[in-house]
C-alpha cells in the first residue's frame, strides 16, 4: 500500500491560510488522495479528496502537484476551530477483494493561535 | 440518520475479562472498519469488513476478533482483554466506490483495561 508523509506538527495564527503537505511518492494512478480531520475528543471527519485536479468545497481546497507525487490541504482562512490533527490517505481502487483498506499515518497537529 | 452509531461509548474492563463493541450504521454503506487510536497516536486499523460475512485481518489484528452477520453492523470482540488494549475505537463505514469520498465515523468507545 502506497504510503503518505505529513509533518508532525505546525502553527499558524487565526485568519491566515494554512497550507498543509503530503508527501505519497508511491501513489498509484488509480489512488484518490484524501484528507480528513480529526478535533479534539472526536472521531475523524472528512475534508476532501481528488485525484489529480486541483478540489475547492466549503472548507478547504486540494492542491495536487502535477507528478501527483505531493499534495497541499489549504485552509483559506483558518479559524480556532481548525485546530485539529489533518490527516493524509490513499483510497485505492484495486480489483481485488479488500482493495478498501484505509491506512491513516500519524497526521499533522495544526494549531491556531489566537 | 444516526450515521454510525458505535455501543458502548465507555467501558471499564478488568484484565482478562470478554466484551464486544457493537458499530452500526444506516447509510447502507458496503465497507466497515474498527480503528483504533492511542494517546497522541494516530489511528491503526484492526479489522474491516468489504460486505455482508466478509472481515479481514488489518494492521492490529491480534486480539480482536469481528464479525459481519448484518451488513448494518459491525461487530469487535475482546474475548480476553489486556491492559494494552486500553484505548479509543472508532468504527467507520463507507460505500463501495472509490471516488465518492466520505467515509464515515462513529464518535468512538473508550474502553480502560485495568
Amino acid at each position: 500500500d502506497a504510503k503518505t508523509t505529513q509533518p508532525n506538527s505546525m502553527e499558524s495564527n487565526e485568519e491566515e491560510p494554512v497550507h498543509l503537505p503530503c508527501n505519497h511518492s508511491t501513489i498509484s494512478g488509480t489512488d484518490y488522495i484524501h484528507w480528513y480531520r480529526q478535533l479534539p475528543s472526536q472521531g475523524p471527519e472528512y475534508v476532501i479528496h481528488g485525484l489529480t485536479s486541483n478540489v475547492n468545497n466549503r472548507m478547504a481546497s486540494l492542491a495536487i502537484a502535477e507528478d501527483r507525487k505531493s499534495s497541499t490541504l489549504i485552509l483559506h482562512r483558518a479559524t480556532l476551530r481548525d485546530a485539529a490533527v489533518y490527516y493524509c490517505i490513499l483510497r485505492a481502487f484495486r480489483l481485488i477483494q479488500g482493495a478498501q483498506k484505509l491506512v491513516f499515518g500519524q497526521g499533522t497537529r495544526l494549531t491556531i493561535n489566537p | 440518520n444516526a450515521g454510525v452509531t458505535q455501543t458502548p461509548k465507555f467501558r471499564v474492563l478488568k484484565t482478562g475479562q470478554s466484551m464486544t463493541l457493537l458499530c452500526a450504521q444506516d447509510m447502507n454503506h458496503e465497507y466497515m472498519y474498527w480503528y483504533r487510536q492511542d494517546p497522541g497516536m494516530g489511528l491503526r486499523l484492526i479489522h474491516y469488513s468489504v460486505g455482508e460475512g466478509t472481515t479481514a485481518k488489518g494492521e492490529v489484528p491480534d486480539g480482536y476478533n469481528v464479525s459481519r452477520l448484518k451488513k448494518q453492523n459491525f461487530l469487535l470482540g475482546l474475548e480476553s482483554a489486556a491492559p494494552s488494549q486500553t484505548s479509543v475505537y472508532f468504527c467507520a463505514s463507507t460505500n463501495g466506490e472509490f471516488d465518492t469520498g466520505e467515509l464515515f465515523f462513529g464518535e468512538g468507545s473508550r474502553l480502560t483495561v485495568l
